[in-house]
């Protein structure tokens, strides 16, 4: 398997643009987080589905993010309309969690964004 | 909520041991965990501890487990200049997601 798959890697728009960041999660996997990372806040958890469904997106930090995943293969992360506080590098990560509750979490390459 | 400490950084020196600690607040955690961040990319499981155990050993790794004071350490033996990463700890019950701390940056000096 691949792993976890993002694009595009790096990204670098100017404020205001619509921005869209992907992720193909593990195949088999049926869960999906989306984090951010930033010197400032470190690892924030911004959303996390199930089996395609999303369950917390308390960490979304404004209506400006939105997250879909269509399909269990597919999943984007959006930003509209972008603003340079959005500057981060943005992980997905997917997991299996076993009968035991051990959860692995496989974490994807990252997208770095930077708004100007 | 559930809150996860970690020291912002550590720095050794090549061939010593290093230890990162952590604290965490979930009692009812299930599994915990460290995770291994290189520059450049993203995290990856290094090591877990189930939490009814107090110490896990693996190559140069060795995970001690307080859970009466809720206290996590991660020690690795014999540190290379390789080993210089992110460290994260994290929490987390059955089926919930995980709760990271903000890393330990290790820097192995020569």
């Amino acid at each position: 398997d691949a792993g976890v798959i993002q694009s595009p890697r790096h990204e670098v728009t100017e404020m205001g643009q619509e921005v869209t960041l992907r992720c193909k999660p593990i195949s088999g996997h049926d869960y999906l987080f989306w984090y951010r990372q930033t010197m400032m806040r470190g690892l924030e958890l911004l959303i996390y589905f199930n089996n395609n469904v999303p369950i917390d997106d308390s960490g979304m930090p404004e209506d400006r993010f939105s997250a879909k995943m269509p399909n269990a293969s597919f999943s984007t992360l959006k930003i509209q309309p972008s603003e340079p506080r959005d500057s981060a590098v943005y992980f997905c990560a997917s997991s299996l969690i076993g009968t035991g509750g051990l959860d692995e979490q496989f974490f994807g390459p990252g997208t770095r964004l930077t708004v100007l | 909520g559930e809150d996860v400490e970690q020291s912002l950084f550590l720095s050794v020196r090549e061939g010593d041991s290093s230890v990162i600690n952590c604290t965490y607040t979930d009692s009812s955690s299930t599994y915990l965990y460290w995770y291994k961040q290189e520059p450049g990319a993203g995290l990856q499981l290094l090591t877990y501890i189930f939490s009814n155990m107090d110490m896990k050993q693996d190559q140069r790794l060795t995970v001690l487990l307080n859970k009466k004071d809720k206290h996590l350490s991660l020690r690795i033996a014999d540190t290379q200049t390789g080993d210089s990463a992110i460290y994260f700890c994290a929490e987390g019950n059955a089926g919930n997601m995980l709760t990271f701390g903000g890393g330990t940056r290790l820097m192995v000096k020569p």
